[in-house]
């Protein structure tokens, strides 16, 4: 159980266009998901935090309209690169933590990742 | 603020023989921690995690982790490396401050077990 999953797993596409990331909860509902930017032998830097039917909250130095977040439903979170340049290449990982009974304190479940490279 | 470190960019080990790899963190209140692996452009894989109770935490593929809380560390072990350990292991806290589960990574450590 537990299982997140990520589409797709890698996608090439020219600067200036929009890419969309799926990401879902296969098992569960996810009342919280996390989107993270992983560069070249780096740690994970957490870009955002998505809640379910709500605004999603950005770290400091995030753009919010370059990286657009949509949570509609308990298994489904979006990221939209909107207007991509090669500086956002990256690996794109998320993640959703499963609520237990009120109990606040699970880990989260970590997707495959999306590789994206912008040409 | 909740942090954590991890001093070492790479261990290197060889197969059979144990292996640590460490972290220290830097908490306000009770620390909760965890470990995760990373595999060549996959997602991270969770291991193990400390909340409460036990010092010495069991977690997945034979590794287990000591918190200490006098050395504000907690360091991830393992008796007898396997070559399939090599990957990339990060240390995380679970930041408190926040109404969210939101988690803070160390800058991982590279392990490599040779044959």
């Amino acid at each position: 159980g537990a299982v997140v999953s990520q589409h797709p797993s890698r996608v090439i596409c020219k600067s200036g266009t929009s890419v969309k990331i799926e990401c879902r909860s296969l098992d569960f509902q996810a009342t919280t998901m996390f989107w993270y930017r992983q560069f070249p032998k780096q740690s994970l830097m957490l870009m955002a935090t998505s809640n379910e039917g709500s605004k999603a909250t950005y770290e400091q130095g995030v753009e919010k309209d370059k990286f657009l977040i949509n949570h509609a439903s308990l298994t489904l979170s979006t990221l939209t690169v909107t207007s991509a340049h090669p500086e956002d290449s990256s690996f794109y990982i998320c993640s959703a933590t499963l609520q237990r009974q009120g109990l606040f304190l699970d880990e989260q479940f970590f997707g495959p990742g999306t590789r994206l490279t912008v040409l | 603020a909740q942090s954590v470190a991890q001093p070492e960019d790479q261990v290197n080990v060889a197969e059979g023989n144990p292996l640590t790899v460490k972290c220290t963190y830097s908490v306000s209140g009770n620390p909760y921690l965890f470990w995760y692996v990373q595999y060549p452009n996959r997602g991270l894989q969770f291991l193990l995690k400390y909340i409460t109770g036990d010092n010495l935490v069991k977690g997945s593929y034979g590794f287990e982790a000591e918190f200490n809380k006098s050395q504000t560390s907690f360091h991830l072990k393992k008796p007898s490396a396997l070559v399939s350990d090599s990957a990339l292991y990060f240390c995380a806290v679970r930041d408190l401050n926040t109404g969210f589960q939101k988690l803070v990574f160390g800058t991982g450590t590279r392990l490599l077990v040779s044959p």
